[in-house]
């Protein structure tokens, strides 16, 4: 059964440094989603992609954060200058929308900034 | 996002027992879905809702759409030990595409 993959599963950085989170979605699904997860909260939106731009972001998707979907497979979310807060799973979404808004979710990659 | 109330928060449940757990929103959702999260890892789908009244399900557990569309549940009949886990509620509202997700309901089975 297709699945949504990322890499890495873990990631430990510094303050201040910059990160890469990557996915592969689902291949024929054209929507796109990061979430992340401080530990122990729920799981909280942050952007949306669709047709190589994005649809929507949240309030916490500030200037630190881009998305890219470089060539027909990944979709990337980089942090510029990481904070403590940062700290978290990120999760990537992909979904089809055919008969309603269904999102896959991937595994996870788990992100600690000392 | 959207506001989910999601109860009970958590349960101690004995194998073989019913579980119940649901979802209210101020607002009306086009679609529910109800995941499960293992610790360490993602959400894994495992009932989608798309249509008010509409009742599902997927093996062992079933799941209806509230008729207002502001509410739905999730039954897991016969409960086994690999039941445990946190299992979420989400959706997107009217006219939205970004799921908002309850705060989950941490479910505990013992043998």
């Amino acid at each position: 059964e297709p699945e949504v993959t990322q890499t890495p599963s873990h990631q430990v950085t510094q303050m201040g440094q910059e990160v890469i989170l990557r996915c592969v979605p689902i291949s024929n699904h054209l929507y796109f989603y990061w979430y992340r997860q401080i530990l122990g909260q729920k799981v909280e939106f942050l952007v949306s992609f669709y047709n190589n731009e994005i649809s929507e972001k949240s309030e916490i998707f500030d200037d630190q954060f881009s998305v890219e979907r470089p060539d027909g497979s990944n979709f990337t979310l980089k942090i510029r200058s990481t904070k403590l807060e940062d700290s978290a799973m990120y999760f990537c979404a992909s979904g089809d929308r055919r008969g309603g808004e269904t999102q896959y979710f991937g595994p996870g990659t788990r992100l600690l900034v000392l | 996002g959207q506001q989910l109330n999601q109860s009970p928060q958590s349960m101690f449940i004995q194998e073989g027992e019913d579980v119940s757990m649901n979802c209210t929103s101020s607002s009306i959702f086009n679609t529910w879905l109800w995941y499960k999260q293992d610790p360490g890892e993602g959400p894994v789908l495992l009932i989608a809702l798309y249509k008010a009244g509409e009742l599902t399900s997927n093996g062992r557990l079933t799941a209806q759409f509230g008729i207002t569309r502001k509410d739905s549940f999730l039954n897991i009949s016969a409960s086994i030990p690999s039941d445990v886990g946190i299992y979420f509620c989400a959706g997107p509202s009217y006219n939205d595409y970004k799921l908002s997700f309850g705060a989950g309901t941490t479910v505990t089975v013992r043998a």
